[in-house]
């Protein structure tokens, strides 16, 4: 198994300029969500999804869009990049009945100019 | 609202001495407890984790962690580091607010470990 992969590892944008961050899983797990990892605020949920077809907002979402058209990939859009947005995102998945462990991909490095 | 506390950015420590990480909670009812590592440029890893039971929880790469209920705390340890385990440490806490399982976890901000020769 690949377990949880990421795309892009970094990207640099332009205030303005629109993006999607690319998460898939092939473990099948029905639950995914991204974060968002800032120095001294630990992660933040972005959005989360329990399956293909429903998502939810976590505690920033705002700037953020996702869908959740397959249960293997799990896209964070975002529409107009703005430097506060400049993070480093992870995504994160696990199996419904098992949430207590989380598996997290490798992470991508965003920095908005 | 649940929340998580860890009063440490960083913990320096000589290898072979024994390490603690603190982390302090917040939580109505009872706390669904975890800790993360995460190694320079890679996603978390899932260490340990409390639900119930035993208040010493044993975890991955020989680490442990105590559970306090009095003094609401649950602090990471280990007897004897290695330089290996130098590494961003996350505490975090089930987030049981939502009636639905939606299993989210809070996160502390973090502390730094960093364990020298």
């Amino acid at each position: 198994n690949a377990g949880v992969t990421q795309t892009p590892k970094f990207q640099v944008l332009k205030t303005g300029q629109s993006m999607t961050l690319q998460c898939a899983q092939d473990m099948n797990h029905e639950y995914m969500s991204w974060y968002r990892q800032d120095p001294g605020m630990g992660l933040r949920l972005i959005h989360y999804s329990v399956g293909a077809g429903i998502t939810d907002q976590g505690e920033v979402p705002n700037g953020y869009n996702v869908s959740r058209s397959t249960t293997e990939d799990f896209p964070l859009r975002l529409l107009s990049a703005a430097p506060s947005q400049t993070s480093v995102y992870f995504c994160a998945s696990r199996f419904w009945t098992d949430s207590d462990t989380q598996y997290f991909g490798p992470g991508t490095r965003l920095t908005v100019l | 609202a649940q929340s998580v506390a860890q009063p440490e950015d960083q913990v320096n420590v000589a290898e072979g001495n024994p390490l603690t990480v603190k982390c302090t909670y917040s939580v109505s009812g009872n706390p669904y407890l975890f800790w993360y590592v995460q190694y320079p440029n890679r996603g978390l890893q899932f260490l340990l984790k409390y639900i119930t039971g035993d208040n010493l929880v044993k975890g991955s790469y020989g680490f442990e962690a105590e559970f306090n209920k009095s003094q609401t705390s649950f602090h990471l340890k280990k007897p004897s580091a290695l330089v290996s385990d130098s590494a961003l440490y996350f505490c975090a806490v089930r987030d049981i607010s939502r009636s639905s399982n939606t299993g989210k976890l809070i996160f502390g901000q973090g502390t730094t470990l960093q364990v020298k020769p």
